[in-house]
């Protein structure tokens, strides 16, 4: 079976662009996570999704923004980039809403914001 | 506040040597707990993780970790690294009500020298 899929692979944007990153889940899997890692740090907490509705957003401003797809896919939005966005997003999935004890994650869009 | 810590940025580890990576949380109850890896432009891949019950839990590729509560401690050990071993390491915790997003560390890279 496919794990959790992302697109693109890595992108670069120049400041002030909007930037648009999509993910696949695990078949079946209903619940999707959206994760910053800017280099040399852990992820950090941006969105999740269950059931195409937002169930939980991490300390990120209004440019972040997110979507959820009847196929469960998601959509990650950034408007107005600035260089510190520069960072490896990562998409988790998972079967349920409480999925942290089994999330699945991608292997990431790498953003460059020039 | 709550957190979790790594305090280790960077461990050397000749191949064939015992590993043992730490983690702290800083939580008003115990949360769930995770570690993860990732090796290099790669996602996360889950090790292992502790919900309740026996305090030492396995996981793949031959890791294993305890939980203290005492310490609101969660380290990771090998008895014996390989160099296919070399990865950054993160521990995450899940808090048991709400969303469960994943708070992770700020990592441990380890290297393996021969």
């Amino acid at each position: 079976d496919a794990g959790v899929t992302q697109s693109p692979t890595h992108l670069i944007k120049t400041r002030g662009q909007h930037v648009t990153l999509r993910c696949s889940p695990i078949s079946g899997h209903k619940s999707v996570s959206w994760y910053q890692q800017v280099l040399g740090q852990g992820p950090q907490f941006i969105f999740q999704y269950y059931e195409k509705e937002e169930r939980g957003r991490g300390n990120f401003p209004d440019r972040f923004s997110a979507r959820q797809f009847p196929n469960y896919s998601s959509e990650l939005n950034v408007n107005a980039l600035l260089l510190g966005d520069s960072a490896l997003y990562l998409c988790a999935s998972s079967l349920v809403l409480a999925g942290a004890r089994e999330q699945y994650f991608g292997p990431g869009t790498r953003l460059t914001v020039t | 506040a709550q957190s979790v810590t790594q305090p280790d940025i960077h461990i050397t580890v000749s191949e064939g040597a015992s590993l043992e990576l730490r983690c702290n949380y800083s939580y008003g109850a115990t949360p769930y707990l995770f570690w993860y890896v990732q090796s290099p432009g790669q996602g996360l891949q889950l090790l292992l993780k502790y919900f309740s019950g026996d305090t030492l839990v396995q996981g793949i590729k031959g890791f294993e970790a305890e939980f203290k509560r005492s310490q609101s401690s969660f380290n990771l050990r090998k008895p014996s690294v390989h160099w296919s071993d070399a990865a950054e390491y993160f521990c995450a915790v899940a808090l048991n009500f709400g969303n469960e997003k994943l708070t992770f560390g700020t990592g441990t890279r380890l290297t393996i020298i021969p």
